[in-house]
């Protein structure tokens, strides 16, 4: 199974900060890697897939890069509504795996 | 746009079956990969399984096999996924989460139902 770790494993920062999350897997995946987000309560949303590719209906403000084994979601200005959890998850390979998440609150 | 609807909490005891559904709207079930992804309560996410279109057929996680079944009904456009011998530990919020079986968002868990509670309690 391809292993996944983030880091950080929490943030706490305000509105209007950039904020840089980090996943890395145990083996290359390409760019086969997405991103979600989750707010307590809720299911997870769809933010970037295929490394990069903003989802429909994301705020231009996320941003995804990378592919082999290191990969970066931004948030370029941390606005009220992006406080939440944030799981990275490969699609290389079954059985697909979740990063342990990135919790981003409020400072 | 499709939507997903599951079914209710569920309280079982350990040993014993649990069949959650998922009713999918707005988009027909054959042109949808199901995948079921599972959170405890204060943890992260855990895939057990789903359709792989590439291969044409329903791969289950190997920490899961032989204790989930996941089927379709395209009749009633309804996905079950039912877990067998049920432990405390798989007390979680079960989802039901979809994708298109072609198009750039192939491979990821774009669609999220509301989730199921299955809580497993002597």
């Amino acid at each position: 199974d391809i292993q996944m770790t983030q880091s950080p494993s929490s943030l706490s920062a305000s509105v209007g900060d950039r904020v840089t999350i980090t996943c890395r897997t145990s083996q290359n995946i390409g760019r086969h890697l997405n991103w979600y987000q989750q707010k307590p309560g809720r299911a997870p949303d769809l933010l970037i897939f295929a490394a990069f590719r903003l989802q429909s209906g994301v705020p231009s403000r996320f941003s995804g890069s990378g592919s082999g084994t290191d990969f970066t979601l931004t948030i370029s200005s941390l606005q009220p509504e992006d406080f939440a959890t944030y799981y990275c998850q490969q699609s290389s390979s079954t059985p697909r795996t979740f990063g342990p998440g990135t919790k981003v609150d409020i400072k | 746009q499709v939507q997903l609807e599951q079914s209710g909490a569920e309280v079982k005891k350990p040993g014993a079956s649990v069949k959650v559904s998922c009713k999918v709207s707005g988009f027909s079930l054959t042109e949808l990969s199901t995948h079921w992804v599972r959170q405890a309560p204060g943890k992260g996410l855990q895939w057990l399984g789903g359709f792989d279109p590439e291969h044409g057929e329903t791969i289950y996680a190997q920490a899961f096999q032989g204790r989930v079944s996941m089927t379709e009904d395209t009749s009633t456009s309804t996905a079950y996924m039912e877990l067998s011998s049920l432990r405390i530990e798989d007390t979680a919020v079960y989802y039901c989460a979809t994708s298109p079986r072609s198009g750039p968002t192939i491979e990821t868990f774009h669609i999220w139902s509301q989730g199921t509670m299955v809580t497993v309690s002597s």
